[in-house]
């Protein structure tokens, strides 16, 4: 059973223009959320995070919306660019339960020049 | 010093080899992770250290053992792998609480 869903494996959006990647989640003792960014044969980076308290957070051009009542979180990106490019991870973890990381199956972003 | 180093980057290894895979961090960081993660699927959790004791083993064989010398290294002793097993192994560490886990550049195994 998936706690975390990513539900579109890919994402092709022009450079310049917004990217979102949405993540449903299940499990309502999730109370930190986190994107990373990953590139193959590489370990993910983090991007940005949003505790439960929150429903946004901000950080130059990624922004992060928490949607706690539809157990929704979207990351936006905007402008994007090429070099976002990459696949980008939804996690979520409970933190006094040991803050293990619960992904999502990913979903893949190009930004096309 | 935000980084998390892992060696070897790739090992080849028979199914009656013994290798261990090495993680350190020196951001004092009290909780470090492994995770497993197979092509085109999310990374997923293994074993949990926290202040260099074993908190949370995902159910995970016995032919994967882990240790944790001192605060800044962890280590994934293999022994007895199977070709399933081949996979990246992440390691990542994290001050705890509501902060992130940084991860390292992982070691891609091969199992033949």
């Amino acid at each position: 059973d998936q706690q975390v869903k990513q539900n579109s494996p890919s994402l092709s959006v022009q450079e310049g223009r917004i990217s979102i990647l949405n993540c449903d989640y299940t499990n309502s003792m999730f109370d930190y959320f986190l994107w990373y960014k990953k590139y193959p044969a590489e370990g993910p980076t983090f991007l940005i995070s949003i505790s439960s308290i929150k429903d946004k957070n901000e950080d130059g051009r990624f922004t992060v919306f928490l949607n706690k009542s539809a157990k929704h979180l979207s990351l936006h990106i905007v402008p994007s660019q090429p070099g976002d490019s990459a696949v980008y991870f939804c996690a979520a973890s409970e933190v006094d339960a040991g803050n293990m990381l619960t992904f999502g199956g990913g979903t893949r972003l190009m930004v096309k020049p | 010093d935000t980084e998390v180093t892992q060696t070897p980057k790739h090992l080849v290894m028979g199914m009656t080899n013994k290798k261990s895979l090495k993680c350190e961090q020196h951001m004092g960081h009290r909780a470090m992770y492994w995770y497993k993660q197979k092509a085109k699927k999310p990374p997923e959790l293994m074993f949990v250290y926290s202040y260099e004791k074993l908190s949370i083993n995902e159910s995970v064989p016995s032919r994967f053992s882990p240790e944790c010398p001192n605060s800044s290294l962890l280590n994934l002793h293999l022994h007895a792998l199977q070709p399933e097993d081949s996979a990246l192994y992440l390691c990542a560490s994290s001050g705890g609480g509501y902060n992130e886990q940084f991860f390292g550049p992982g070691t891609r195994l091969t199992v033949l």
